[in-house]
This record gives C-alpha cells, structure tokens and sequence, in this order.
C-alpha cells in the first residue's frame, strides 16, 4: 500500500528557532512536493523535487529551503521560523510516468500533514 | 492567484441528497483531479478527468469537464456522513514535473 509519512503531526517552535520538517514515502516515486496549506488559500507549493539532489521553487518558497539526499526522502527547512510560517505544512510524492500521447498521468499522494505552530 | 476556484465555498445537505461542487480554472489543462481532505488530515485522490475526457464515473462520483467553459463538476450522489469533508480541485497545466495548482475547497457537511 502506498505511503507517504510525515514526521510530526503537530510541532511548536519558538521565533527564530530553525526547523526541520520531513516526508518519507515508500513507493519509489521521483517526485516529491511541499504545500503550505491555509484557510482560505487552499494549498499552496513550497517546493518540489523531481530527483535526488534536484530542487524546484514552488509559488511561496521564500523563507524555506529544501533537501533531497536520497529518493524517498524530502525535507523541508525553516532557517529561521517566523509567525506567519504558522500553518499545516503537507507533503506529497507522485510517479514520473508518460500515458498514451503526451497524456501524464499524476495522481499526488500525500501524507497526513504536520500542523506547525510558531510562537 | 489560484487556477482553481471550488464554488460554493461550503455546503449542508443532508444524507441521501446529492452534492454537488463546481470547479472553475483559467487556463488550459492537461487533466483535472479532485482530492478529498477530511478535518486535520492529508488528501486523497478522488479522481483524474483528462483534457479529452467529457465525463467519469467512479462508484457514487461523477466527474464533468468542459474545456470551452473551463470549468468541472463533482457529483456524489447519494451522500452518506462520512462524505463529510474538504473537496479540492486541482489542474495540470503541463508545466511540467507532475506540479499541481489546488483550489481553495468546498466544505461538505452531510448530516444524518
């Protein structure tokens, strides 16, 4: 069965502490995501990784950074955590698969979601 | 801004009524998803309606796409309590690396 964990389903920092928030997943999949999800915005994309060492800003990566070191793992960084970081950070993985034509197939599976809290 | 917008933003009926949520986006896709999120948790792929596609199926849902409208529909018919939950749209642009842009949400609640 597919599966994509998240390290912390519920984190509290303090301002300017840094913060690691990490994705597992088990299906060998190539394509990792970080979303910042918030009411009202619905989700919003941190950043991706299409391959080991291989990163991609998202539409909100400012004060974030990213590491992939190895496939199935994608951790995302707060440098230095501020309030308005404050949100459920989810992580997604898919397969970098090509269907009939130019047709991508790309269904997102993600995990259960970290609620980080900065005070 | 979003490429996807969920209307209506929330929704009550009770069970054994259908649901029904809109989708509308603003530029031309590769496929269309809808995703589930129920209260604190992470989504779940509901279903995946390419550009060519006009209508799915997949058990009590039905999906529609109209790419002259730009715009999808999400039916669950016959809904049940446990359907209570956050609705997503999200669209494939085919900008490349499998990236989504998500909606903002429907907000399902079916009463008993």
């Amino acid at each position: 069965d597919v599966k994509v964990t998240q390290s912390s389903r519920y984190l509290v920092k303090r301002t300017g502490e840094k913060v690691f928030l990490e994705c597992v997943q088990d299906m060998d999949h190539e394509n990792m995501f970080w979303y910042r999800q918030d009411p009202g915005l619905g989700l919003r994309l941190i950043y991706f990784s299409y391959d080991v060492k291989m990163k991609e800003k998202g539409d909100i990566p400012e004060g974030y950074s990213v590491s992939r070191e190895k496939k199935e793992r994608f951790s995302l960084i707060l440098e230095s955590a501020s309030t308005n970081q404050t949100s459920m950070y989810l992580c997604a993985s898919t397969l970098a698969m090509l269907g009939a034509g130019s047709a991508i197939y790309n269904e997102q599976f993600f995990g259960p979601g970290t609620r980080l809290t900065v005070l | 801004s979003q490429q996807g917008e969920e209307d209506p933003q929330a929704l009550s009926i009770q069970e054994g009524e259908n649901a029904t949520m809109n989708c509308s986006y603003k530029t031309s896709i590769n496929n269309l998803q809808w995703y589930r999120q129920n209260s604190g948790r992470g989504l779940v792929h509901l279903i995946l309606i390419r550009s060519n596609e006009r209508e799915k199926h997949s058990g009590r849902l039905r999906v529609t796409l109209d790419t002259s409208k730009k715009s999808s529909s999400l039916l669950i018919t016959a809904s049940r309590a446990a359907d209570t939950a956050s609705y997503f749209c999200a669209t494939d642009m085919n900008t490349g690396f499998q990236k989504l842009v998500f909606g903002t949400g429907t907000r399902l609640l079916v009463s008993p």
